[in-house]
């Protein structure tokens, strides 16, 4: 059974240009959640999609948005970067949105902000 | 958000069990408590998550106190490859029914040969 799969694995940007990262979640998972990894902050919620639908939001300013498809592949896009943006972005897929299910990550994107 | 507090470092020598404890004294009475784990920077690893009960699994052990506010999670036979970040979370109820992970800094575990 495949993964949660993320890409691309690595991205370096220049400032004040966008980004959009790509999250494939486990067969048959229906709930996909984006996080943030910096050295400083530790891992933060982004936000949460479940059937095409943004469900819950971190505190997280409106250049992070992010979207779910109809086959609950989810994308998320950083608009204006800036160099703070520079982390490992996480996305984890889980069955159902039952607080009983555990999520399952992908390995993450390494964006650089330059 | 509930939060965690955990040890920032702890050392374990191989063979022996490791025995992580976690904090979680503002928890809710429907929240679960989740353990993850993360080596090198991969995406963090899903180990065992529980209610109220103690659990069990292949790769650890739960033991939630019962008034909640604090749990223990125990890697039986530790291996030079249980190495890693340990993060104690509280899976967080949001609206429309959605969750959310609230990490915490976790506990940097060192096995030791």
């Amino acid at each position: 059974k495949a993964g949660v799969t993320q890409t691309p694995r690595y991205l370096i940007k220049t400032r004040g240009q966008q980004v959009t990262l790509s999250c494939s979640p486990i067969s048959g998972h229906r709930s996909v959640s984006w996080y943030q990894q910096t050295p400083g902050q530790g891992l933060q919620f982004l936000f949460e999609y479940f059937s095409e639908t943004q469900r819950n939001k971190g505190n997280f300013p409106g250049r992070f948005s992010g979207r779910q498809f109809s086959n609950s592949r989810s994308e998320m896009n950083v608009s204006t970067l800036e160099l703070g943006d520079s982390a490992l972005y996480l996305c984890a897929s889980s069955p159902m949105l039952d607080r009983n299910y555990g999520y399952t990550f992908g390995s993450g994107t390494r964006l650089t902000v330059v | 958000d509930a939060k965690t507090t955990q040890p920032p470092s702890m050392d374990c020598a191989e063979g022996r069990a490791a025995n992580l404890p976690c904090n979680h004294s503002t928890i809710s009475g429907n929240e679960y408590v989740y353990w993850y784990r993360q080596i090198h920077s991969q995406g963090p690893q899903y180990i065992i998550h529980g209610l109220k009960n103690n659990e069990t699994n292949e790769m650890a052990s739960l033991i939630i106190t019962e008034d909640r506010k604090s749990s223990t999670l125990i890697l039986p036979h530790a291996t030079l490859r249980d190495t890693a970040v340990y993060y104690c979370i509280v899976r967080v109820a949001g609206s429309q029914g959605a969750q959310k992970l609230v990490f915490g800094q976790g506990t940097r575990l060192t096995i030791n040969p």
